[in-house]
């Protein structure tokens, strides 16, 4: 079974400021989907960012990018020039690709942003 | 944009109780799933559905039944609702293979007195 693991329950970092969120995996796969999901308090989960397991180039998404290691099974988020609004929970999760069973998640970062 | 409606944002309930929470998308997804969000647990997947009629038990389905009549429905059913399963109930739904990406509600927060 595939496992994601957060090692950082909360995180703080200033505002402007740039800060990495951790994020390892384990699957015997080859061919998955990882991403970054963002939870503001009482509101929708909403998706950052994603990564193709199969694509060499890591993703980036205006201030969000990613840095996939794919023998190490890790894949970290970057957050440059923190904003107030970055404010929530941040999840890792897998996929594997053409799996009908969902996602499965890390545990969340807490992410704080001092103004 | 695709929508992904939660019928109840907050539900309070008693013990024993039979407990619906409807999920409805309007994007004609194929995959439809619940899970339940617990402080320091994530979220746990308790039921999907590939198809209509169709349910796959997903790691924490002890205590909740699902059904899918339609496409674009699906319902998590507790049966004999516990204190145990106070929780934030989070639907999602996507396409069977495209990008991968699920598209949530915005949950349910249940309470079990």
């Amino acid at each position: 079974a595939q496992t994601v693991t957060q090692s950082q329950p909360e995180m703080s970092v200033q505002e402007a400021e740039t800060v990495t969120l951790s994020c390892t995996y384990d699957t015997s796969e080859s061919d998955y989907y990882l991403f970054w999901y963002k939870q503001p308090p009482s509101r929708q989960m909403i998706l950052v960012i994603r990564q193709e397991a199969y694509k060499q180039q890591n993703a980036t998404e205006n201030r969000f990018s990613v840095n996939f290691q794919k023998a190490a099974k890790s894949f970290s988020l970057k957050i440059s020039d923190s904003q107030l609004g970055d404010a929530a929970m941040y999840f890792c999760a897998y996929r594997l690709r053409g799996g009908a069973d969902g996602l499965t998640f890390g545990k969340g970062t807490h992410l704080i942003i001092q103004p | 944009d695709v929508k992904v409606t939660q019928s109840s944002r907050y539900l309070v309930k008693r013990t024993g109780e039979k407990v619906f929470l409807e999920c409805v998308q309007d994007m004609d997804h194929e995959n439809m799933f619940w899970y339940r969000q617990d402080p320091g647990l994530g979220l746990r997947l308790i039921y999907f559905s590939y198809d209509v009629k169709m349910k796959e038990k997903g790691d924490i389905p002890e205590g909740y039944s699902v059904s899918r009549e339609k496409k674009e429905r699906f319902s998590l059913i507790l049966e004999s609702a516990s204190t145990n399963q106070t929780s934030m109930y989070l639907c999602a739904s996507s396409y069977r293979d495209l990008g991968g990406e699920l598209f949530f509600g915005e949950g349910s927060r249940l309470t079990v007195l």
